[in-house]
């Protein structure tokens, strides 16, 4: 039973514009959200993340939003760059309970030219 | 600074034969995890060691899996009597704290 969903495997968006990855999850202990990039042959390295008490998190080009009542959460990256192509892993963790991270299946992400 | 790292990079291995992968993980980390990725999947949970103990071992598929990390810092992970269901990439993971965790590039383990 998935308890992190990525239901795109794939996206492609245009460069410049804004790239909106998904993610939602059926847990209601999970109380941090993180999203982690990786390239091939890479481990996934760690992108940005949000604590369940806020509902946005920004870093840059990167903005995550979480939308609790839905278990929904998305991360945008605006512009989108060449760099930006990758696989996107969506994860949760209950760190008020145990240091497990529950990643999702990926979404993989094409810039186009 | 020197990240996760883990060898072999690669391994083939027979069915039924024992193999070990090992994980150096950043200096200082005191928590070190294990997850494997199949294809097309995202990383899965297999064991979680702070310090030197296995603090949460819930993952690990059956009992032909083991992992150690006798001195709180490298830590090996044993499979004994490999299958062809166990290859996949297995990754290794440390963190400074109860958050971030970071990625060696993992050991792609092929059972044939």
């Amino acid at each position: 039973d998935q308890q992190v969903k990525q239901n795109s495997p794939s996206l492609s968006v245009q460069e410049g514009r804004i790239s909106i990855l998904n993610c939602d999850y059926t847990n209601s202990m999970f109380d941090y959200f993180l999203w982690y990039k990786k390239y091939p042959a890479e481990g996934p390295t760690f992108l940005i993340s949000i604590s369940s008490i806020k509902d946005k998190n920004e870093d840059g080009r990167f903005t995550v939003f979480l939308n609790k009542s839905a278990k929904h959460l998305s991360l945008h990256i605006v512009p989108s760059q060449p760099g930006d192509s990758a696989v996107y892993f969506c994860a949760a963790s209950a760190l008020s309970r145990d240091d497990k991270i529950i990643f999702g299946k990926g979404t993989r992400l094409h810039i186009l030219p | 600074g020197a990240g996760v790292s883990q060898t072999p990079s690669n391994k083939v291995t027979e069915k039924g034969k024992y193999v070990e992968l090992r994980c150096d993980p950043i200096s200082g980390h005191t928590a070190l995890y294990w997850y494997r990725q199949s294809l097309g999947q995202g990383p899965e949970f297999l064991i979680y060691f702070q310090g030197t103990g296995a603090a949460d071992d819930s993952g690990l598929p059956n009992d032909r899996f083991f992992a150690v990390r006798p001195e709180g810092s490298v830590s090996t992970l044993k499979i004994q009597r490999t299958e062809r269901g166990d290859s996949a990439v297995y990754l290794c993971a440390s963190s400074p704290s109860r958050d971030t965790q970071y990625f060696g590039p993992g050991t792609r383990l092929t059972v044939l």
